[in-house]
């Protein structure tokens, strides 16, 4: 059972370049989100969906695009990397409002460089 | 907003030591609270939880209780093994809301054999 996969696990960009990050869950969770993880900081939500379709905005959206064409996947995009973007990026999902026990299911984490 | 503070670490102890890491919330009403870990090179996952005032959440010799009086979950383990070297961070979250987790900024944790 892989659980929450994300790819690619490592990746270095220069500023300006465009990338995406992939994450696909096999527990057929309808609430997928984007998180970034920051020495000091926590995790702060960027983007996160509540079905296949639909996105909406977190904490710190600005810089980052989100697609979920199909209810497995749930992709996170970076149109022009800056430096700022420098960071960990956790991709989780969870079960549905209605079976809500706060737990969410992480992946292991892609760590992005901009230079 | 809501918001979760921890006490700052990083955090070192020698093996069978007792742990506290501190963790105090700011929410409006009464929210969940958790307990992730996130082990070396892993993503997060769920330790314990607590979601109504007075529980206490237990897992892996970890224990948290929920105090509404004093808006804290504090993290305790009577006596740390070095696998229990790892990021521990606080949350929060509403039932019923999309937004889910509010976590707070981590505490690392070291355990010297």
């Amino acid at each position: 059972n892989a659980g929450v996969t994300q790819t690619p696990k490592f990746r270095v960009l220069k500023t300006g370049q465009s990338m995406t990050l992939l994450c696909a869950q096999d527990m057929n969770h309808e609430y997928m989100y984007w998180y970034r993880q920051d020495p000091g900081m926590g995790l702060r939500l960027i983007h996160y969906s509540v079905g296949e379709g639909t996105t909406a905005k977190g904490e710190v959206p600005d810089g980052y695009n989100v697609s979920r064409l199909k209810k497995q996947n749930f992709l996170l995009g970076l149109e022009s990397a800056a430096p700022s973007q420098t960071s960990v990026y956790f991709c989780a999902s969870s079960y549905s409002r209605q079976g809500d026990t706060g737990e969410l299911f992480f992946g292991e984490g892609s760590r992005l460089t901009v230079l | 907003g809501d918001s979760v503070t921890q006490m700052e670490g990083p955090v070192t102890l020698s093996e069978e030591a007792f742990l506290t890491i501190n963790c105090t919330y700011t929410a409006t009403g009464y929210p969940s609270l958790f307990w992730y870990v996130q082990y070396p090179g892993e993503g997060l996952q769920l330790l314990l939880k607590a979601t109504k005032a007075d529980d206490k959440g237990s897992n892996k010799g970890f224990e948290a209780t929920y105090r509404k009086e004093t808006t804290s979950f504090h993290l305790e383990k009577g006596s740390v093994q070095v696998s229990d070297s790892a990021v521990y961070f606080c949350a929060l979250s509403f039932k019923g809301s999309a937004r889910q987790l509010t976590f707070g900024s981590g505490t690392q944790l070291t355990v010297l054999p």
